[in-house]
């Protein structure tokens, strides 16, 4: 059984870096084809793609956000490591972490298990 | 950035109704297309990946299709528990990847 699960601050101030960790359980980053991403969600609107990491440490980033974030793995702790530097309380969200599967079929592409998110405020 | 444009934003709806959702994208995505259900306080859960093909353990009421830049999700004979919010997301070969805005499937 896949699960995942977000922690870090639930509170940050402004300016500061948030540093969030995703611990997975049911599956290797070791794996060909896996791969670990983070989404946000502001309360009330929709899901925003942040960044993704895949088993080979290939990293891909938001663009809009590409110069703040940094994302990381550590194969052997099973953990995943986003930060977003320069915060802002626009970046007050809903922080998930989900996992990417191995294509076995054609387009197979999506998050297929989403951790429960971490809610992060951001405010003086 | 791809962007994706969902319609209608909300729609009512009742049991045993047909549902329908449509996703546009800004460009051609082929087949790269995923369908979510969100219920209040929960993380999003996949339902369609390939515009297409259903997720295991989804219902078979849920049904996906086109390709290029169209798209449709269909909810056919509603349920209670399919009373959520509804996102696409493109997800083509190489990130990044970008979500729709959302459609609210509420209750008539």
């Amino acid at each position: 059984q896949i699960t995942l699960k977000e922690s870090g601050p639930t509170l940050v101030r402004p300016t500061q870096t948030l540093t969030l960790t995703c611990t997975f359980s049911g599956f290797s980053l070791n794996t060909n084809g896996v791969g670990v991403g983070w989404i946000r969600q502001p309360p009330g609107k929709a899901p925003e793609w942040l960044a993704l990491i895949y088993w080979d440490d290939d990293k891909r980033y938001s663009p809009s956000l590409k110069s703040r974030l940094t994302i990381s793995k550590d194969t052997f702790k099973n953990q995943v490591v986003l930060s977003l530097s320069n915060m802002d309380p626009v970046d007050t969200a809903r922080y998930y972490c989900a996992h990417r599967d191995t294509p076995t079929r054609p387009f197979q592409n999506a998050f297929h298990i989403w951790g429960q998110g971490t809610m992060v405020t951001v405010s003086s | 950035d791809i962007q994706m444009t969902q319609s209608p934003s909300s729609v009512s709806a009742s049991v045993g109704d047909r549902v329908t959702i449509t996703c546009r994208a800004s460009q051609d995505i082929s087949k790269w297309l995923a369908w979510y259900q969100q219920k209040p306080g929960e993380a999003p859960k996949l339902l369609i990946y390939g515009a297409s093909s259903l997720q295991s353990g989804v219902p078979s009421r849920f049904s996906g299709s086109g390709s290029g830049t169209d798209f449709t999700l269909t909810i056919t004979n509603l349920q209670p528990e399919d009373f959520a919010t509804y996102y696409c997301q493109q997800a083509k070969s190489s990130p990044p990847w970008t979500f729709g805005q959302g459609t609210k499937v509420d209750m008539k």
